[in-house]
């Protein structure tokens, strides 16, 4: 069974700091990785796509990958309350050539004003 | 620009109706489509994708089925819903390596 872990949370940070989402999985053959933002009663919302080992960022947003240790992350700096929300990591699974996503069951994040 | 559109938003139904959930995008051609559900509690579950019109796979047995009669429309759908069949069904696009959700349809079973 090909598995995405997230810790459950809340995790919560006080305004403007930075906050740090962690994800872990188990298919070395994953090739593709997703942060994925879904406020209360919302659909997910694709914040940040990454596909090499290192970092990538897009304004507040750095999403971070280390295949070796199966493991990415997400830092949001300078954190606002509008981010208050769950965060998903998804996965694809199946090798480079699946499309196929499994996903963590979120992290709820909440920024204190 | 692609978008995409789910109905109806929300929906209670009684145990044993019949279901149906559709969706379509709009602004691409031949996309791959998933049907996802997310319990309350749970991560989003993929039951169903599609690669073309006719072409269903599906992920997990269960009472429910799909159908892609056209390009961009995709059909979610159930004889008899069953209470375990309540939560948030999710419609995703594929474009390129990244997936798309539409706004979903909060589905309760009473």
């Amino acid at each position: 069974q090909k598995e995405v872990e997230q810790n459950s949370g809340p995790l919560s940070v006080p305004e403007g700091a930075i906050a740090s989402l962690n994800c872990t999985y188990s298919d070395r053959g994953s090739q593709s990785f997703f942060w994925y933002r879904q406020y209360s009663g919302k659909s997910p919302e694709l914040i940040m796509s990454i596909y090499s080992n290192g970092d990538k960022e897009d304004g507040r947003f750095t999403a971070q990958l280390n295949k070796a240790s199966q493991y990415v992350s997400l830092l949001i700096r300078d954190s606002q309350p509008s981010d208050s929300a769950t965060y998903l990591c998804a996965v694809n699974i199946g090798g480079a050539g699946s499309y196929q996503l499994t996903f963590g069951k979120g992290t709820k994040l909440s920024v204190i004003p | 620009s692609q978008t995409i559109h789910q109905w109806p938003a929300t929906l209670v139904q009684p145990v044993g109706s019949p279901l149906s959930l559709e969706c379509t995008v709009e602004g691409t051609s031949n996309p791959n489509l998933y049907w996802y559900r997310q319990a309350a509690g749970r991560g989003l579950q993929l039951l169903f994708y599609s690669v073309g019109i006719g072409q269903i796979s599906s992920e997990v047995p269960q009472n429910l089925s799909a159908s892609r009669p056209q390009d961009r429309q995709f059909i979610l759908s159930s004889k008899k819903l069953l209470l375990s069949d309540s939560g948030f069904y999710l419609c995703a696009w594929r474009g390129g390596r990244e997936q798309f959700f539409g706004p979903g349809t909060r589905l309760t079973v009473l």
